[in-house]
């Protein structure tokens, strides 16, 4: 079935520096794809989407690229905040006739950021 | 918008009791999810709703798990007999549309079994 892989954490970073978080999936249709965030004692809110391949989703300085050729999402950030602490799911969504409507979502990484 | 309203926010009740979770998604929202979050487990989809309708409950751990959806803007789940290893933290969602628009996700209920 359709699965999603994540880097495992907690990942580390002092504020200001380059974040990577890497995201693989599998799936047999063409899913859309997602990233959420979480901050402590909230649910998760929904950061960037792709739906197709070669899209980019972008918000609040965080990109990241439906990658179809190396079923790849990873999530990028150019200089970090101790603000984006937080956890770090990445999700997909089959798009084909089955169409379910539900997420699939990665086990999520911790992201620490240092002052 | 209030957002998905989820109740309580903590609960803890004492193994064999009866729980109820609630949920109230956002107006206007087709779906409705009931996820389950723990450090050994990750987040997990128990059940979701389509119109009201339960599509897919394949998540729901046995039959002491149980949800509705009564009307379109109320759902429970409810756990009875509650057990130790029930405690997570419970979140509801919904969304607008199916595969492409984003879960709305309420801030979810502790629950503790003791």
């Amino acid at each position: 079935g359709d699965s999603v892989t994540q880097m495992e954490g907690p990942v580390t970073l002092s504020e200001e520096a380059f974040l990577t978080i890497n995201c693989t999936y599998t799936a047999t249709g063409y899913p859309s794809l997602f990233w959420y965030v979480q901050y402590p004692g909230e649910g998760l809110q929904l950061l960037l989407k792709a739906t197709k391949a070669d899209d980019k989703g972008s918000n609040k300085g965080f990109e990241a690229t439906y990658r179809k050729e190396t079923t790849s999402f990873h999530l990028e950030k150019g200089s970090v905040q101790v603000s984006d602490s937080a956890v770090y799911f990445c999700a997909l969504s089959d798009q084909g006739s089955s169409n379910t409507g539900k997420l699939i979502f990665g086990q999520g990484t911790t992201l620490q950021v240092k002052p | 918008d209030a957002g998905v309203i989820q109740s309580p926010r903590h609960e803890v009740t004492e193994m064999g009791q009866e729980v109820t979770l609630r949920c109230k998604p956002i107006s206007g929202h087709d779906y409705l999810f009931w996820y389950r979050q723990t450090m050994m487990r990750g987040l997990e989809l128990l059940i979701y709703f389509n119109n009201n309708v339960p599509i897919d409950d394949s998540g729901m751990p046995e039959d002491r798990f149980s949800a509705k959806m009564p009307n379109a803007s109320f759902s429970t789940l409810k756990i009875q007999p509650s057990e130790p290893r029930d405690s997570a933290v419970y979140f509801c969602a919904s969304s607008w549309d199916s595969a492409i628009s984003p879960l709305h996700f309420g801030n979810g209920t502790r629950l503790t079994v003791t």
